[in-house]
């Protein structure tokens, strides 16, 4: 267990579908990140927030939508997702967005059909 | 961001130590080097990070050298476990907006 606990651990989705990923720490951590991982890919940032607030965004298309409750969670949304989007989803937090000690969840093999 | 290369695989035997050197020509000053673990289907774990000289902890060590061009992770008497994508980050830290990038890493494989 790292701390960061994400679940689904797998997920299986049609392009109609909408569906969510969830990242959970209880690290005390206030910077929590999303990061796609597409087969012999390197991972690639998708999301950034800080204290709830989203500081960053790659260009990410809008058929995915984060969502930061509170410092302790952390959501990714999805719908209408093409099958290029198949990937391992990671979560990461670290204890501030200046601080690249990031802790890794196990991520959510997505595969959409 | 500087920009790293790493071979893209390594073999090894048991017991042995080794040595997975990054390419960071392009360093800035206020860059920090970083060194990552990841199993398949898991996600990055941190490794090691260091500024200058040598770094060591209880599971790996870093040598860096003067210029900072460059980096070394040395692992010690590795075992099969320790089969996995190490990838080697550098960037700036205290930018408030400290963007991690990786790259393809390098693959070890550990050998009975």
């Amino acid at each position: 267990e790292t701390g960061v606990t994400q679940t689904p651990r797998h997920l299986v989705m049609g392009m109609t579908n909408k569906k969510s990923l969830k990242c959970e720490q209880h690290l005390g951590h206030n910077a929590m990140y999303w990061y796609k991982q597409s087969a012999k890919k390197p991972l690639e940032l998708m999301f950034v927030y800080s204290l709830e607030e989203r500081v960053e965004n790659n260009s990410v298309p809008s058929r995915f939508s984060p969502e930061c409750p509170n410092s302790s969670h952390l959501f990714l949304h999805l719908h209408t997702l093409q099958p290029e989007d198949s990937a391992l989803y990671l979560c990461a937090s670290s204890p501030t967005i200046d601080y690249d000690g990031y802790t890794f969840g196990s991520g959510t093999r997505l595969t959409v059909v | 961001l500087a920009k790293t290369t790493q071979p893209i695989s390594m073999d090894s035997y048991e017991g042995q130590e080794v040595n997975i050197t990054c390419s960071h020509n392009n360093i800035a000053t206020n860059d920090y080097i970083t060194w990552y673990q990841q199993f398949p289907s898991q996600g990055p774990r941190f490794i090691i990070q260091g500024y200058k000289t040598k770094v060591t902890n209880e599971v790996a060590s870093l040598f860096i050298p003067a210029d900072r061009k460059s980096s070394t992770l040395s692992l010690p008497r590795v075992s099969l476990s320790d089969t996995a994508v190490y990838y080697c980050l550098v960037g700036p830290r205290n930018t408030g907006g400290f963007k991690t990038i990786f790259g393809a890493g390098t693959r070890l494989f550990v050998k009975a």
